[in-house]
């Protein structure tokens, strides 16, 4: 089955940093670019970074640029997102999700034949920020 | 930045009738979007993709249309279990979602 777990999540005081962890299963993690996207109480869904199957490209929103560091292990199947600087708008459940297959690491008829789309999403972790 | 409106906001209907909720964007994006569905306290689900193509498991109700500028989600005859938030999504320099359109019991 694949799926994805995150963990992590937690209250934390303004200013502190915490770590979000994302398990993955039942497919070739290492294919894979996957993001993080979160969603503040009362908002929408917001991509806040991705991070290619190597490691080679990653991109963040400007709302956590500087604060976020996105990671992957792919030996252990997994993401990771380190967050430092936390303020209180950085509330909200956090999701891991599938994105597109790398053209670097598999062929470009697998690519074509993917959604490019998130298509396989975890349940979330909720981080609160707050005094 | 590429910016996706939502329209309308809110869609109150009944189960049996028909869906029909718009997503706009900023800038033409040829038909690099997708269509996600979200329930409280779930993860959200991709319903379709490069504007047309219905993700795998997803049921033929749904249907996705559009390119440019404009695009069109599609629900033939609701279901109860599609009583949700939509969201629309593009994939430019990096991901950016609309601001969602909520389908509620009438």
């Amino acid at each position: 089955q694949v799926k994805l777990v995150e963990s992590g999540g937690g209250l934390v005081n303004p200013g502190g940093s915490l770590r979000l962890s994302c398990a993955a299963s039942g497919f070739t993690f290492s294919d894979y670019y996957v993001s993080w996207i979160r969603q503040a109480p009362g908002k929408g869904l917001e991509w806040i970074s991705y991070i290619s199957s190597l490691s080679n490209s990653v991109e963040y929103a400007d709302s956590v640029k500087g604060r976020f560091t996105i990671s992957r292990d792919n030996a252990e199947n997994s993401l990771f997102l380190q967050m430092n600087s936390l303020r209180v708008e950085d509330t909200a459940v956090y999701y891991c999700a599938r994105d597109t297959p790398d053209i670097d690491v598999v062929s470009a008829a697998t690519v074509a034949a993917a959604p490019d789309a998130h298509d396989i999403w975890g349940q979330g972790t909720l981080v609160t920020v707050s005094s | 930045d590429i910016v996706l409106t939502q329209s309308p906001a809110t869609l109150s209907l009944s189960p049996g009738d028909r869906a029909i909720l718009s997503c706009r964007t900023s800038q033409g994006v040829s038909t690099q979007l997708a269509w996600y569905q979200h329930k409280p306290g779930q993860a959200p689900r991709l319903l379709i993709y490069d504007a047309s193509n219905r993700a795998t498991g997803i049921p033929a109700r749904f249907s996705g249309s559009g390119s440019g500028t404009d695009f069109t989600l599609s629900i033939s005859s609701l279901d109860p279990e599609d009583f949700a938030v939509y969201y629309c999504q593009v994939r430019s320099q990096w991901p950016t979602f609309g601001g969602g359109t909520k389908i509620e019991i009438k």
